[in-house]
């Protein structure tokens, strides 16, 4: 089944308490992104990566990084986790931005005190 | 800066009501649209989308949405809403001339009353 399977899917966290939020696709997609959803501000795009060993900043990208060593995976990692990246997050994949659909994860809800 | 703009943040209809969620965004160029839709709990996943030709697209479940291009909108259509459609609708702009970026709207809360 094709799917991008984001974990973990719920998380409470401290403040500086490194935390790695894992995102895998099986679609080959080239296309990976994270997004973050906050109530009244939709979806804002954190990081994206249009092939392996490339990434670039969104919108929002303060306090992550990200890496993309495989087709397959797309880690987030918050360094140094703070309150206000309470958040939930989601990961998506596309064959290439634009040509077609974006295929989302199940979402991972970070609670950070 | 380009950007998605959806004026109703939340809807409440009845089942059976004609809906139509407004969508407009801000670039002159050409451009990619889409709807997705967020049911309770779940993940977001595409309603309909459009890259060109007939503006009038339909999608899953029903929905429809016009492309205008001399109003920079893309409304999302339901002739009659069933209680199933309570969800959030996000509407999403991917810029022709960018390889990277999708940008959203702030998202539409709908809720049917049965």
């Amino acid at each position: 089944e094709a799917q991008v399977t984001q974990n973990p899917r719920y998380l409470i966290t401290v403040t500086g308490k490194k935390l790695t939020v894992t995102c895998s696709q099986n679609m080959n997609h080239e296309y990976m992104s994270w997004y973050r959803q906050d109530p009244g501000l939709g979806l804002r795009q954190i990081y994206y990566s249009m092939n392996v060993e490339v990434t670039d900043k969104g919108d929002v990208p303060e306090g992550y990084k990200v890496s993309r060593k495989e087709k397959r995976n797309f880690p987030l990692i918050l360094e140094s986790p703070s309150p206000n990246q309470t958040s939930l997050y989601f990961c998506a994949s596309a064959v290439v931005i634009g040509a077609g659909e974006l295929f989302f994860g199940e979402g991972s809800r970070l609670t950070v005190l | 800066a380009q950007s998605v703009s959806q004026h109703n943040h939340h809807v409440i209809l009845s089942e059976a009501a004609s809906l139509e969620l407004g969508c407009n965004y801000s670039y002159g160029g050409t451009v990619n649209l889409f709807w997705y839709v967020q049911y309770p709990g779940q993940h977001l996943q595409l309603l309909l989308k459009y890259f060109s030709g007939d503006p009038l697209v339909k999608g899953i479940k029903g929905f429809e949405a016009e492309f205008i291009k001399s109003k920079f909108s893309f409304n999302l259509r339901k002739p009659s809403v069933q209680w199933s459609d309570t969800a959030e609708y996000f509407c999403a702009v991917n810029l022709y001339s960018s390889a990277s970026k999708i940008i959203f709207g702030s998202g539409t809360r709908l809720s049917i009353r049965p």
